[in-house]
């Protein structure tokens, strides 16, 4: 497809259940960033990815939280054990290179509920 | 960690009407990039318009400008001729260029009406 593409739309699970989310960045884009939307508190960075290394992970919540990026193409973000304040909208990004300028493409978000 | 304020929850504006969304933002750095990103219900970020802090000429993007105040690290946006399809959230974006990777640090959000 044309754009970023994640999944699943949506998704709803139980407490203390493992979950993925996966993000299909544009073809030829080399930088991937993950995001989380929580209600009220805007975007949050959560890691970024140049190729298949995560230079900069500072983002992430918890040990709880991984990602992984494979053939430089999609990555998939990991939540173990999740917990009701992982509940959010985790939205993916990529641009063509990670520089400063260029814009980057996001995806419609993964809605994740946590019963 | 640069912090950037959008001090208006919401905001309400008739079509065809011209509206300002007001965004701030503390940093020490000298250059940096500045955005503005629509959000439909659709869920999907939209990039509206960005400035690079080094360029004092405002950006102009169509119905959508900015008012790029360097020194008073103030950033906002102006829609003109509003129209029904502009109702969205709309969120201020800093991009540092020293920090690896470049991620967006986002303001909380606006929420734009237009009411015909």
């Amino acid at each position: 497809g044309a754009g970023v593409s994640q999944s699943p739309s949506n998704k709803v699970t139980e407490k203390g259940k493992d979950v993925e989310l996966r993000c299909d960045p544009i073809s030829g884009h080399t930088a991937l960033y993950w995001y989380r939307q929580s209600l009220g508190q805007g975007l949050e960075f959560l890691i970024y990815f140049q190729g298949n290394s995560a230079p900069d992970k500072s983002g992430l919540p918890s040990d709880r939280f991984s990602a992984e990026r494979t053939g430089g193409s999609v990555s998939t973000l990991t939540i173990q054990r999740t917990q009701q304040e992982d509940s959010a909208v985790y939205l993916c990004a990529s641009s063509l290179e990670g520089g400063p300028w260029g814009p980057q493409h996001f995806g419609d978000g993964t809605r994740l509920s946590i019963l | 960690a640069q912090t950037v304020t959008q001090s208006q929850p919401e905001m309400s504006v008739q079509e065809a009407e011209t509206v300002t969304l007001s965004c701030t933002y503390d940093t020490s750095e000298s250059d940096y990039y500045l955005f503005w990103y629509k959000q439909p219900p659709s869920r999907q970020m939209i990039l509206v318009i960005r400035q690079e802090a080094y360029k004092q000429q405002n950006a102009t993007e169509n119905r959508f400008s900015v008012n790029f105040q360097k020194a008073a690290k103030s950033f906002s946006l102006k829609i003109s001729d509003s129209q029904l399809g502009d109702a969205a959230m709309y969120f201020c974006a800093y991009r540092s260029v020293e920090a690896s990777g470049y991620a967006l640090n986002f303001g909380k959000g606006t929420s734009l009406l237009v009411t015909p």
